[in-house]
């Protein structure tokens, strides 16, 4: 089974800009969903977006698919010191399993 | 609500003793249960499923063993750890349902010396 691979690996920005993370796949997906880790803790599930949909939003976060070029972008806006996390995508293509990225640390600065 | 307990958080043992870490899901019935590890700073790699009481698939080759003995109780195991056997372990479960999200435990820091 495929994983997705994130880009970039690490991002640094200050508190208030915007954080942009991409993720890129290779073969057809059901569905792709983004979570979030904090350090040494769970991921905690941010965003599901399917096959058919190319765009959504919950909250701060937006999420982007372009299943024509295999990949999907995760948008936090007016970042806070408390997003700083690692953020994950995972792919649905098969079955009952996820498969998930390497991630992107991502640090917000007070 | 349902909620997922994973014990304990930590655990130092040393190369070649055994192994058990239990995942307990509350609220739920049937869940399609997970086990996960992560080296540090890395991504998941998904070790073992199961759909159903006593139905384990395994992803890797590993010195590794899963079981299910009752519907909402997962537990990994080992007869003798090897230093390569240290990581973040994870406990996850899904609605059997559908290919949906995934609620994940709190995490074992397992290291092996």
């Amino acid at each position: 089974s495929q994983q997705g691979e994130e880009d970039p690996q690490a991002l640094s920005i200050q508190e208030g800009e915007n954080a942009t993370m991409n993720c890129s796949y290779k073969t057809s997906i059901n569905n792709l969903q983004w979570y979030r880790q904090n350090s040494g803790r769970g991921l905690v599930h941010l965003i599901l977006i399917r096959s058919n949909e190319r765009e959504k939003h919950s909250g701060r976060l937006r999420v982007t698919l372009d299943t024509s070029k295999k990949s999907s972008s995760l948008l936090i806006t007016a970042s806070r010191a408390a997003d700083t996390a690692s953020y994950f995508c995972a792919l649905n293509n098969a079955g009952n399993m996820l498969t998930f990225g390497g991630g992107t640390r991502l640090m917000v600065k007070p | 609500s349902q909620t997922i307990h994973q014990w304990p958080a930590t655990l130092v043992q040393p190369v070649g003793s055994p192994l058990s870490l239990e995942c307990t899901v509350e609220g739920t019935s049937n869940p399609n249960l997970y086990w996960y590890r992560q080296a540090a700073g890395r991504g998941l790699q998904l070790l073992f499923y199961s759909v159903g009481i006593g139905q384990i698939s395994s992803e890797v080759p590993q010195n590794l063993s899963a079981s299910r003995p009752q519907d909402r109780q997962f537990i990994l195991s080992s007869k003798k750890l090897l230093l390569s056997d240290s990581g973040f372990y994870l406990c996850a479960w899904s609605d059997g349902t559908a290919y949906e999200k995934l609620f994940f435990g709190s995490g074992t820091q397992l290291s092996v010396l």
